[in-house]
């Protein structure tokens, strides 16, 4: 069955790095573009960043583009998000999430998500 | 950046009512709409495709409608497992954008 497990989220102070890393497994993780959802403590969801199957191609919120770099290994089944500059507003669950097999910008399967806290 | 606008915030409604939750797009998104489910501490999980294609598994109570700017989701028969807070998401173009949500309590 798809699993999408995140990790490398943590506490960090503003300004601050973190890379996330999700793997993936029980699907053909370079068939598929992927995507970064966030949600901050008791708040909705907020759409993050999107890459194609192959890496070729990226997008981002436009209140996030600078600070963030969506990347992956498809060697590895890996997924990652470098965030740069972070700031308090950043805290939040970040969740990878699989592109739909009916839609690249759909969502079918999601990770458990990992905590970013950004304070200092 | 297309906004999306759902309504109500929150309902409380009896198991076996009825539940409809709308959604609306400032600009039309064709049927290029979806809905998640997510109970709390959990990730969201996909109901609904295409404004009206049920996912793999999911309970054919739930229903979705609409396309260009305004859209719906129903439960037909609300169960106790249904109380969650439910998403809309445009996918006609980037960046995708989410509704509110909506917060569904069982009386």
């Amino acid at each position: 069955q798809v699993q999408l497990v995140e990790s490398g989220g943590g506490v960090v102070q503003p300004g601050g790095s973190l890379r996330l890393s999700c793997a993936a497994s029980g699907f053909t993780f370079s068939n598929f573009a992927m995507h970064w959802v966030r949600q901050a403590p008791g708040k909705g969801l907020e759409w993050v960043a999107f890459i194609r199957y192959d890496g070729r191609s990226q997008d981002y919120a436009d209140s996030l583009k600078g600070r963030l770099t969506i990347s992956r290994d498809n060697s590895k089944n890996t997924l990652y998000l470098q965030m740069n500059s972070l700031r308090a507003e950043d805290t939040a669950v970040y969740y990878c999430a699989k592109a739909s097999t009916t839609g690249y910008r759909t969502f079918d399967y999601w990770g458990q998500g990992t905590l970013v806290t950004v304070s200092s | 950046d297309i906004q999306m606008t759902q309504s109500p915030s929150s309902v409380s409604a009896s198991v076996g009512d009825r539940v409809t939750i709308t959604c609306r797009a400032s600009q039309g998104i064709n049927s290029w709409l979806a809905w998640y489910q997510q109970k709390p501490g959990k990730a969201p999980n996909l109901l609904i495709y295409a404004a009206s294609s049920l996912q793999s598994g999911v309970p054919s109570r739930f229903s979705g409608s609409g396309s260009g700017t305004d859209f719906t989701l129903t439960i037909s028969s609300l169960q106790p497992e249904d109380s969650a807070t439910y998403y809309c998401q445009q996918a006609n173009s980037f960046p995708l954008t989410f509704g509110g949500g909506t917060k569904v309590e069982i009386k």
